[in-house]
């Protein structure tokens, strides 16, 4: 069956530093991926998304990659900041699928000062 | 402002008293859903809406419903809630299921 999964339940990273949070899927059918951020007390909110016909994707200092040949997706948070501290969850969506998205665990960041 | 909005976003209620907590799109948005968010297991979802009048299960179903009597509302409805319903609770909605979904507040439900 399918799933998403996160690699480490936790990260800490130094304020100013990158952060990478890792996410592996089983199902290769899968073809939209899309990184949220949940602050406590609030709803997920979008940070990035990609589709499958891509292999990584920028936005304002964050960056998706996509590797479909392990399955693999990261999001890279470029110089840390406070602010960032929340809970990152990957999500997927088959192809064809009528039922939007399939979540991961998520990882908890924490930014040190 | 385009949101996804939840009411209420706290409920205390007891075993077997039915409630319904509403959610409202104002985007114009075909599909809506329903998750549930338990610590250590993520966000699950309950039921979605593709369309007004098409709903269906999703991987935690038991113990809800739910109606799409007008495309921008999708109430959750617990007819006999009891203590394992006891959650965190998002309505989510999108164009395609495919694209942005954008999420709602949030709803903390305890059932005692």
């Amino acid at each position: 069956g399918e799933s998403v999964g996160l690699h480490l339940p936790t990260l800490s990273v130094q304020e100013g530093d990158n952060s990478i949070i890792n996410c592996a899927y089983s199902n290769s059918a899968s073809d939209y991926f899309i990184w949220y951020k949940q602050e406590s007390g609030k709803g997920p909110q979008f940070i990035i998304d990609i589709r499958s016909n891509m292999d990584k994707r920028q936005g304002q200092r964050v960056t998706v990659l996509l590797n479909k040949t392990v399955k693999h997706l990261s999001l890279q948070i470029a110089a840390t900041q406070p602010g960032d501290s929340a809970v990152y969850f990957c999500a997927e969506n088959l192809a064809g699928s009528a039922r939007q998205l399939t979540f991961g665990s998520g990882t908890q960041l924490t930014v040190l000062p | 402002e385009a949101q996804v909005t939840q009411n209420p976003r706290y409920l205390i209620t007891v075993t077997g008293k039915k409630l319904t907590v509403t959610c409202s799109q104002n985007m114009n948005h075909e599909y809506m859903s329903w998750y549930r968010q338990d610590p250590g297991l993520g966000l699950r979802q309950i039921y979605y809406s593709m369309n007004v009048e098409v709903t269906d299960k999703g991987d935690v179903p038991e113990g809800y419903k739910v109606s799409r009597k007008e495309k921008r509302n999708f109430p959750l409805i617990l007819e006999s809630p009891s203590p394992n319903q006891t959650s965190l609770y998002f309505c989510a909605s999108s164009l395609l299921t495919n694209t942005e979904a954008f999420f709602g507040q949030g709803t903390r439900l305890t059932v005692v």
